[in-house]
């Protein structure tokens, strides 16, 4: 069964260093997203692609976040430099040109200390 | 704007209990309800849904029940195994906007044998 593929799976980081998680959709998937879960909470969109292209981006905190999806299929999420707060589970997820279900990777959990 | 508000876990159950979750929410319009659950290390997998008023989602011998008139959509078993320990989410999509799903923040279930 095709399945989302995240990478790493758990990351421990300093404040201050640049991190980086990788996203890989379900193959033929178009649109793709990024979630951040802070413990204790549900997830919440970071950005949004279709294809290669930004749907929407407005919840991701833009002076240290950023995402890309070069070639429309796998994408990148970099966080830099890291700060405390940013300590969460990052999720990706895909779904089809419709977008009726998103099918969800394990997730990223990001320690900062 | 589109909420979601869960009962607050952990629910602690002995195997082969009956769950109830509780899930009311608030939207302008007439959303898409769903639940997801995510087990132990892994990401949001959908566990069902419903698109209209008195429609009712079942899975795995889930269900819930899309009430409009109270804004629920409840989530019950009738009996319960330790294999379905893990946090359940409940969310909703407002059909007319984007198909990125409000999440509420989950609730956690512990079943004992």
């Amino acid at each position: 069964e095709a399945e989302v593929a995240q990478s790493p799976r758990y990351k421990i980081t300093e404040k201050s260093q640049a991190v980086a998680f990788w996203c890989d959709p379900i193959s033929g998937h178009a649109t793709l997203y990024w979630y951040r879960q802070i413990l204790g909470q549900g997830p919440e969109l970071l950005v949004q692609f279709q294809d290669e292209s930004v749907v929407d981006d407005s919840q991701l905190p833009k002076d240290r976040f950023s995402a890309e999806r070069l070639k429309g299929v796998d994408s990148t999420l970099k966080i830099q430099p890291a700060e405390l707060g940013d300590s969460a589970m990052y999720l990706c997820a895909s779904s089809g040109r419709q977008g009726n279900e998103q099918f969800f990777g394990p997730g990223t959990r990001l320690t900062v200390l | 704007g589109d909420s979601v508000t869960q009962m607050e876990g952990p629910v602690t159950l002995s195997e082969e209990a009956f769950l109830t979750i509780n899930c009311t929410y608030t939207a302008t319009g007439y959303p898409s309800l769903f639940w997801y659950v995510q087990y132990p290390g892994e990401g949001l997998q959908l566990l069902l849904k419903a698109t209209k008023a008195d429609d009712k989602g079942s899975n795995k011998g889930f269900e819930a029940t899309y009430r409009k008139e109270t804004t629920s959509f409840h989530l019950e078993k009738g009996s319960v195994q330790v294999s379905d320990s893990a946090v359940y989410f409940c969310a909703l999509r407002d059909p007319g906007g984007s198909y990125i799903p409000t999440f509420g923040r989950g609730t956690s279930l512990i079943v004992h044998p």
